[in-house]
């Protein structure tokens, strides 16, 4: 079964870095684009990021843009966040999850989703 | 940048049908997803492309888009279904930036 588990998370003090994780299993991971979404605490979900399957493209939400860097490496079946410069407001929950249909290069919305990793921006 | 507005809460009886509704101008030209999410855990997918519903969603879940209003229909609502509902769709202008809805509370009750 397709399953996709998240870590990185943590307390981080503001202007400071953090790298999330997303591990990938249960399918071909390779064959998928995948995404990043956050949600702050009491709020809606908020589209993040997306890579595609090939990891040539590459989309940010503006109010991330130039602070955060999605990558992945398909050997490892992994999906990266790499969070620079935080901010209070980047406190939330992040989840990872895969887009629904493979070689999507496109308009694809998520399916699976993992359970989350806290991030919490805080001196 | 793109929006996606959906009404902040809904209200139905068990057994009644509640409609969900989401509206975005690229929704003719673009894919609607909805998902629930329960307090707590991850959201779940249940209608992909406007219209269809992954294995193990109920039938009751359904979804149509006129124009440019999304709306999914949950047929003979039931207390489990009491939960956010968020709709998730692309920008047609090609820079393929992705926006959820503000998300729908609904309660069954």
């Amino acid at each position: 079964q397709v399953q996709l588990v998240e870590s990185g998370g943590g307390v981080v003090q503001p202007g400071r870095s953090l790298r999330l994780s997303c591990v990938g299993s249960g399918f071909t991971f390779m064959d998928y684009g995948m995404l990043w979404v956050r949600q702050a605490p009491g709020k809606g979900l908020e589209w993040v990021s997306v890579i595609w399957f090939n990891g040539n493209d590459k989309y940010y939400a503006d109010s991330v843009k130039g602070r955060f860097t999605i990558s992945r490496d398909n050997s490892k079946n992994t999906v990266y966040l790499q969070i620079n410069g935080l901010r209070a407001e980047d406190t939330a929950v992040y989840y990872c999850a895969r887009e629904h249909s493979p070689f999507c290069g496109g308009d694809c919305g998520p399916d699976y989703w993992g359970q989350g990793t806290l991030v919490t921006v805080s001196s | 940048s793109y929006e996606l507005t959906q009404s902040p809460s809904v209200s139905v009886s068990p057994g009644q049908t509640a409609r969900i509704t989401c509206s975005g101008d690229a929704l003719p030209y673009k894919y609607t997803y909805w998902y629930l999410q329960k307090s707590g855990q991850a959201p779940v997918l249940v209608i992909y492309e406007d219209n269809k519903r992954p294995s193990g969603i109920p039938e009751r879940f359904s979804g149509s888009t006129s124009g440019t209003v999304a709306t999914l229909i949950i047929s003979g609502a039931q207390v489990e279904d009491e939960a956010d509902y968020y709709c998730f769709s692309t920008d047609s202008s090609g820079n393929h930036t992705r926006v959820f809805g503000g998300g729908t509370k609904l309660t069954v009750l």
